[in-house]
């Protein structure tokens, strides 16, 4: 399984745009990078999911480069409501295999007034 | 659409006592599901995952087992609590197709006292 490397923690502003990068240097050919978002005493919830270049939705965006070993998620115009933690997790999703994710520290985002 | 349920949300135990946590899974069939915990401040720690009926695989050794009598259900117990076993257990499915993502349910709160 892919090891993913990301920060601990960012503060912010609201209004402002947050840029979290995670580090998967052994990413695997089938492996996908999925982005979830976590608030205290839920369950995390799926943000993004992307196998390589841009992928956008109505909540985020994911770069992923051309060798893959690197990802960044990024949340436009934040407000307080996206104070959470965020995890970044790489899998294939076969289901023989289990498609075991592994889930880091994850970043700890703080939005501020 | 596919809804997971979990239950009870809440729980305080003896140490010593058993546990027994119930996940179900509706609008799908033969998910992929997983049992994670997580400390307090900490990561998600995958306990247990299923591919399929009667199909368990554990991932960390420990006080704890899971069951799996019927496709759309996940089982977590415990004969006999200790203090460690304090955390929130969340669980999750997926449809373990390429790329899937996780689905997590609410998750239960357990307290060993």
């Amino acid at each position: 399984l892919a090891k993913t490397t990301q920060p601990i923690s960012m503060d912010s502003y609201e209004g402002q745009e947050v840029n979290i990068t995670c580090s998967h240097n052994n990413i695997a050919t089938n492996d996908y990078i999925t982005w979830y978002q976590q608030f205290p005493s839920q369950g995390p919830r799926f943000i993004i999911q992307g196998y390589k270049t841009k992928v956008t939705n109505e909540v985020a965006s994911l770069f992923i480069p051309a060798d893959r070993k690197s990802s960044t998620l990024s949340l436009p115009r934040v407000s307080l409501s996206d104070t959470a933690v965020y995890y970044c997790l790489v899998g294939d999703g076969i289901k023989a295999a289990g498609n075991k994710l592994t889930f880091g520290g994850g970043t700890r985002v703080l939005v501020k007034p | 659409s596919q809804t997971i349920h979990q239950w009870p949300a809440t729980l305080v135990q003896p140490v010593g006592s058993p546990l027994s946590l119930e996940c179900t899974v509706e609008g799908t069939s033969n998910p992929n599901l997983y049992w994670y915990r997580q400390a307090a401040g900490r990561g998600l720690q995958l306990l247990f995952y299923s591919v399929g009926i009667g199909q368990i695989s554990s991932e960390v050794p420990q006080n704890l087992s899971a069951s799996r009598p019927q496709d759309r259900q996940f089982i977590l117990s415990s004969k006999k609590l200790l203090l460690s076993d304090s955390g929130f257990y969340l669980c999750a499915w997926s449809q373990g197709v390429q790329g899937g993502g996780y689905t997590f349910g609410s998750g239960t709160r357990l307290t060993v006292v």
